[in-house]
């Protein structure tokens, strides 16, 4: 069974770099069917998908148009984890973080989800 | 704002049958996915595919799909259903999730 665990802080400066890591058991980052993702959800926006890393014979990643320019999720191998680091954030970006594996096209198992704050 | 679309509030008796839909134009092309989330949890996934349950989930939930709007159906609400459903899918393109804004489910 897969499980994915989510770290890092709950509070980040505005204008400062959000990161959040999710560690992987039961699969592999490297798995060439499965693909990671992150996905937020907040009061004024609902669930929303941010983006996702994922391998077939190479690296690839998709991520929100909402949110090209600030975003980057990279996979970490010798850690079996994956990681979202989102740049110059506003309170806008205050949620509730989750990262979930997607499996044939479905979202099938997600972390326990970890709120950051936006705040000075 | 969502390309998928879901009733905001939908009420059903306990023992009864409720339809909970959502639509957008991807779902023409693409299955969705459901999910459960009760306060304070991740979502669940309760139905994905054609009509797909994963294991533990109540035979009781089902889903469909016709045209733009897939449909999620609880035969026989129980209370501990009462809670907030979300469906997703890929947007037209193909390569971006897309969620609905959600239906908070109140089972009487």
């Amino acid at each position: 069974q897969v499980q994915l665990q989510q770290s890092g802080p709950g509070l980040v400066k505005p204008s400062q770099t959000l990161s959040l890591t999710c560690a992987i058991s039961g699969d592999s980052v490297s798995s060439n069917s499965a693909a990671w993702n992150w996905i937020r959800q907040s009061p004024s926006r609902g669930l929303e998908w941010l983006g996702r890393t994922y391998y077939r014979s190479k690296w690839y990643n998709d991520y929100a148009l909402s949110m090209r320019g600030r975003i980057a999720i990279d996979p970490d191998t010798s850690k079996n984890e994956f990681s979202l680091q989102l740049n110059s954030v506003t309170p806008e970006d205050t949620a509730v973080y989750y990262c979930a594996r997607d499996l044939s096209a479905t979202l099938h198992s997600w972390g326990q989800g970890t709120l950051v704050t936006v705040s000075s | 704002s969502s390309e998928l679309t879901q009733d905001p509030v939908v009420s059903v008796a306990v023992g009864q049958t409720v339809r909970i839909t959502c639509q957008g134009d991807s779902l023409r092309r693409y299955y969705a996915s459901w999910y459960q989330q009760k306060p304070g949890q991740a979502p669940l996934l309760v139905i994905h595919g054609k009509n797909n349950r994963p294991s533990g989930i109540p035979d009781r939930f089902s889903g469909s799909s016709s045209g733009n709007t897939a449909s999620l159906t609880i035969t026989g609400a129980q209370a501990e259903d009462e809670s907030d459903y979300y469906c997703n899918s890929r947007d037209s393109s193909g390569n971006q999730w897309v969620f609905g804004g959600g239906t908070k489910l109140t089972v009487l």
